[in-house]
């Protein structure tokens, strides 16, 4: 159980076009969703955490006006690249919290959208 | 000072050795501390998961938590060359939404 799905796994792009990643909880409902970037043997760096039917919250240096996330539903959330430059070439990968689990419980994660901007 | 500090290695073992993989942490709020496996091109997978200082087993798996000197460690019996991955500490604040911070990851290969 617990199984998120991302979706493209894998994209390329031409710079100055916008680009849409879905994540979906495919058996349990998510209240919170969180969206990662992961660069080449680095860690993962939180980009924003996204909540059913409100707001995302953004950390401090992410564009949310070129990363905008939608959390429409328990079970979807995607994350927009907008007017894609090279340097947005990364690794993305969603997460999310079962509704019923508590506020510090494990995530489960996508397996991620290696985006390439050209 | 990164908030959770982890070699980043690489680190490799001859199949049949035991992996003891650590981290350090800053805060001492830190409560919840997680072990994460994530093979090549893929999303982290939950290992352990545990809030209290001491030992908690599971399989091949033993994570251990020392609170009073901030350092987490996962040891890995029997390694097998499946285990070969990137291993992620994470660690969590109660009252920051559930927020993970993720260590650097230690990249592992179990040679056969």
């Amino acid at each position: 159980g617990a199984v998120v799905s991302q979706h493209p796994s894998w994209v390329i792009c031409k710079s100055g076009t916008s680009v849409k990643i879905e994540c979906r909880s495919l058996d349990f409902q998510a209240t919170t969703m969180f969206w990662y970037r992961q660069f080449p043997k680095q860690s993962l760096m939180l980009m924003a955490t996204s909540n059913e039917g409100s707001k995302a919250t953004y950390e401090q240096g992410v564009e949310k006006d070129k990363f905008l996330i939608n959390h429409a539903s328990l079970t979807l959330s995607t994350l927009t690249v907008t007017s894609a430059h090279p340097e947005d070439s990364s690794f993305y990968i969603c997460s999310a919290r079962h509704r019923d689990r508590e506020v510090v419980s494990p995530l489960h994660f996508g397996n991620g959208t290696r985006l390439t901007v050209t | 000072q990164k908030e959770v500090e982890q070699d980043p290695g690489p680190l490799s073992v001859p199949e049949g050795a035991i992996v003891s993989l650590n981290c350090t942490y800053s805060n001492s709020a830190f409560q919840y501390f997680m072990w994460y496996r994530q093979y090549s091109r893929k999303g982290p997978e939950l290992l352990m998961y545990t809030y209290s200082s001491g030992n908690k087993e599971d399989g091949r798996f033993t994570a251990q938590v020392d609170k009073s000197s901030k350092y987490i460690s996962l040891f890995i019996r029997d390694s097998q060359p499946s285990d070969s991955a990137t291993y992620l500490c994470a660690t969590a604040i109660y009252n920051q939404g559930g927020k993970l911070i993720f260590g650097q990851g230690t990249e592992l290969s179990v040679k056969p």
